[in-house]
């Protein structure tokens, strides 16, 4: 398939473990987002790249949370020493950012379920 | 602050029913989508408005943006079952690529 994809699908860890989170989005896509769903709330932004750099990091909740994105392709989120709030779906998502604007397309992967116990 | 309210936050209806769901806001938007999700995927987009007083038509969905963007209506038709799903509006403002999501709608279409 061409849509964007992440992986694992489903993550139970240990209160304290770090976790890394993998998204692959569509090929060609220079736009990447990290969003966070907890239950009952919204999407939450988390980061924002555009290439290889992240110009928006403001919705990293602590310096727990980082993210890299390599070759203007694959995304890593990093969670370490996880905390139980940290339990949610995290979603993925790639615009083609053909030009400037923000009516955008986001295509979405289906998310990684955390659970931190 | 949540910027960006939808109401009802749940809605359970039998089939053929009508309804409308909301997504307000306080704050001008210069664009709204709005997306469904289905349990275990991703959200996936239904449409995009631009211009204040804009309504779009897809198939039994009809979207509105309100005259000074800063609401919009998501008014279905005849639901079916596979109209199920979360529906969320997205607002974005200026030029910012940032989206703000509203919490969502979950709706539920009995047969």
């Amino acid at each position: 398939g061409a849509g964007v994809s992440q992986s694992p699908s489903n993550k139970v860890t240990e209160k304290g473990k770090d976790v890394e989170l993998r998204c692959d989005p569509i090929s060609g896509h220079t736009a990447l987002y990290w969003y966070r769903q907890s239950l009952g709330q919204g999407l939450e932004f988390l980061i924002y790249f555009q290439g290889n750099s992240a110009p928006d990091k403001s919705g990293l909740p602590s310096d727990r949370f980082s993210a890299e994105r390599t070759g203007g392709s694959v995304s890593t989120l990093t969670i370490q020493r996880t905390q139980q709030e940290d339990s949610a779906v995290y979603l993925c998502a790639s615009t083609p950012r053909l030009g400037r604007g923000n009516t955008d397309t986001q295509y979405f992967g289906p998310g990684t379920r955390l659970t931190v116990l | 602050t949540q910027l960006l309210e939808q109401s009802p936050q749940f809605l359970s209806i039998q089939e053929g029913e009508n309804l409308t769901v909301y997504c307000n806001s306080s704050s001008v938007f210069s664009s709204l989508q709005w997306y469904r999700q289905e349990p275990g995927e991703g959200p996936v987009l239904l449409v995009t408005v631009v211009t204040g007083g804009e309504v779009k038509k897809l198939k039994r969905l009809t979207f509105q943006f309100g005259d000074a963007r800063k609401d919009s209506s998501l008014h279905i038709t005849a639901a079916q079952p596979g109209d199920t799903g979360l529906y969320l509006c997205a607002g974005a403002r200026g030029s910012n690529y940032k989206l703000t999501f509203g919490k969502g709608t979950l709706l539920t279409v009995n047969p």
